[in-house]
């Protein structure tokens, strides 16, 4: 099945750095979204975003939605150890018959006390 | 404000043999989406069914169906498993009429098939 390019794949940093992951598409989409997945759980959103060129933030959380509509970035300001986990993206097109989600690859994140 | 609730957490099956999964949604949503996750993977999407009926599909085989009762739950069947069908099924639910909102996912049903 699609999948959307997610990097890195998986990042291993110190307590207080900052991170950051980005995902790409082929194709366009309506909306981009950020998850976050602990073990065992479902995915959480962090953040949706729905306009191109937009920049949104959630707390120490920041994405933008690229100007052509094909990627996205996430970035984490001051990591600490509750961020670990697996980062997904996910693009959604809407309107007609669809408006499922697309996944990207996950970014596992590691951070170390 | 219950969440989604996904029954059973974990099931054990062996190849050939049938199963099927639970999902009920968050209050007020109408709309529920299946997606299953590989080890390692992002979740795929299954199907989503809104008003009782299959609104859309992904590129999974007909062994996979699905149901929506009146109160907005949901089952997933598989049927005849593989044992490549091992993974997390996650149900999510949505607003129809809300598309551009992220949906709320459950936990997921952990199924392994040896």
């Amino acid at each position: 099945g699609q999948q959307l390019n997610q990097s890195p794949q998986s990042m291993f940093i110190q307590e207080g750095e900052d991170v950051s992951m980005n995902c790409t598409s082929s194709s366009i989409f309506n909306t981009w979204l950020w998850y976050k997945q602990d073990p065992g759980e479902g995915p959480v959103l962090l953040i949706a975003l729905y306009k191109a060129g937009e920049l949104t933030s959630n707390g120490r959380l920041t994405a933008q939605f690229g100007i052509t509509r094909k990627d996205s970035f996430l970035n984490i300001s001051a990591s600490i150890p509750s961020d670990v986990g697996i980062y997904f993206c996910a693009g959604q097109r809407y309107g007609g018959a669809t408006n499922k989600l697309i996944f990207g690859t996950g970014t596992l994140l590691a951070v170390q006390p | 404000d219950a969440g989604v609730t996904q029954s059973p957490t974990h099931l054990i099956k062996t190849r050939g043999q049938q199963v099927t999964l639970r999902c009920s949604p968050k209050s007020g949503h109408d709309t529920v989406s299946w997606y299953q996750q590989a080890l390692g993977q992002g979740p795929q999407f299954i199907f989503q069914y809104y008003e009782e009926e299959e609104r859309q599909r992904g590129n999974f085989p007909d062994r996979f169906s699905g149901h929506q009762f009146p109160n907005y739950s949901s089952e997933l069947n598989v049927n005849a498993l593989l044992l490549g069908d091992s993974a997390l099924y996650l149900c999510a639910s949505s607003l129809a009429l809300a598309e551009a909102y992220g949906y709320t996912f459950g936990s997921g049903t952990r199924l392994t098939v040896v």
